[in-house]
């Protein structure tokens, strides 16, 4: 069975501070791992994936996340915090599936001006 | 850019009504997917469809939920008698094969 933890239901970050967004998984086989984002009244939009090979990945609007296997995690960075970040985001694993995911609770991001 | 899309954004019922979410995944995708986000909540797997037959189900399909690809490019869930707790919003998504999944926009289903 698969689940995801996200650490911090909310985050809170000043606009050019970094911001860092945790979650952790747990799969019976190596899994795929995606961060999505939604804003307010809007669907999910994928930010970036891992599947295979690199375990840096990068993304859009700057975000990148690295997968570490032995820390189970994969958390999601974006050095510079812009206004237009502020948003839901969703970490979500899968273990063959890409379609079938399980999805963690989600972290509100909230930027300061 | 190709995108999936929902119809309606947003649908109220009566509690006991049927009701009918359609979806039109992108048009070369082969797998096709619900979730569905009860508000405040995380999104939580539906069903998955392939090659015209539901591949995998959670706990929540049960009975008063189906699916259907009736004409090669819609794919509908269909809700045969709403209950409140229904209410949510149902995110159809589709992949071409097992890599990411691309979201709709979503329906607001609210059940009165």
């Amino acid at each position: 069975a698969q689940s995801v933890t996200q650490l911090g239901s909310h985050v809170s970050v000043s606009e050019g501070a970094l911001v860092l967004l945790r979650c952790n998984y747990s799969s019976s086989v190596p899994p795929y791992l995606f961060w999505y984002v939604q804003y307010p009244n809007q669907g999910l939009q994928l930010l970036l994936k891992y599947t295979t090979g690199a375990t840096l990945v990068k993304g859009i609007n700057g975000f990148e996340a690295e997968f570490k296997k032995s820390e189970t995690s994969f958390h999601l960075t974006k050095p510079s915090a812009h206004m237009s970040d502020a948003a839901e985001y969703f970490c979500a694993v899968s273990e063959n599936n890409a379609g079938k995911s399980t999805f963690g609770d989600g972290t509100t991001l909230t930027v300061k001006p | 850019e190709p995108e999936v899309t929902q119809t309606p954004s947003h649908q109220v019922t009566q509690m006991g009504q049927e009701v009918i979410l359609r979806c039109v995944p992108i048009s070369n995708h082969l797998y096709f997917y619900w979730y569905r986000q009860i508000l405040g909540q995380k999104v939580e797997f539906l069903v998955s469809f392939y090659n015209n037959e539901i591949s995998e189900k959670s706990e929540i399909f049960d009975d008063q939920f189906s699916v259907e690809r009736p004409d090669g490019s819609n794919f509908t869930l269909k809700i045969r008698s709403t209950k409140l707790e229904d209410s949510a919003m149902y995110f159809c998504a589709s992949s071409i094969r097992n890599t990411e999944a691309f979201f709709g926009q979503g329906t607001r289903l609210t059940v009165v």
